[in-house]
């Protein structure tokens, strides 16, 4: 089975900060790579698929790039409303692998 | 709109079994395979299996194998995800989610909140 390693697992921010959390697979996925965040008490939501494609209504400071098994989401300018946990996923080929989770928290 | 309900709260003892539904609607029920995925108290995603609604295939992770039992009603457009001789370990919020191709999990389930304890 391939694994996804997702780092860091936690990471303190400010508001307007640049972060970047990134994602490695141990076996190459092409780019059948996704990133969720999730709000404590939420449900999961879907930002990014096709490792580098904005779904639709997330805000452009979220962006996504890499193939193969090196990934990477990207928040230009943090917003309050960003602090939450973000997961990568991995769905080229059964089973599928979610990453760890980034908790991202306000410094 | 497509939609994704799931059923209510369970509380189970250990050994018992759970049964969780997902009612879809809003697009072709035969039309995109439903994963279940689950979430322990203060824990990460964990990917459970998936159902192919048009012809009810099926394929469980390996951790949950002889455990788990995936089904659909086609008439009611839903699925369920049966799991057997719990323990406390299988406390957990599931969820059902809607995969498309490349789209990855674009649509979830509310979740559902199994509580196994004596």
């Amino acid at each position: 089975d391939i694994q996804m390693t997702q780092s860091p697992s936690s990471l303190s921010a400010s508001v307007g900060d640049r972060v970047t959390i990134t994602c490695r697979a141990s076996h190459d996925i092409n780019n059948y790579l996704a990133w969720y965040q999730q709000r404590p008490g939420r449900v999961p939501k879907l930002l990014i698929y096709a490792a580098s494609t904005l779904q639709s209504g997330v805000p452009s400071r979220f962006s996504g790039s890499g193939s193969g098994t090196d990934f990477t989401l990207t928040i230009s300018s943090l917003q309050p409303e960003d602090f939450a946990t973000y997961y990568c996923h991995k769905y080229n080929s059964d089973p599928d692998t979610f990453g760890q989770g980034t908790r991202l928290e306000i410094k | 709109q497509v939609q994704l309900v799931q059923s209510g709260t369970e509380l189970r003892k250990p050994g018992a079994s759970v049964k969780v539904s997902c009612k879809t609607s809003g697009y072709t029920f035969t039309g995109n395979y439903i994963h279940w995925v689950r979430q322990a108290p203060g824990q990460g995603l964990e990917w459970m299996g998936w159902i192919n609604p048009k012809n009810g295939g099926t394929y469980y992770a390996q951790k949950f194998q002889g455990r788990v039992t995936m089904t659909k009603d086609s008439s009611i457009t839903t699925t369920y995800m049966e799991l057997s001789r719990l323990t406390s370990d299988d406390t957990a919020v599931y969820y059902c989610a809607r995969s498309g191709g490349l789209y990855s999990y674009g649509f979830w389930g509310q979740g559902t909140l199994v509580t196994v304890s004596s």
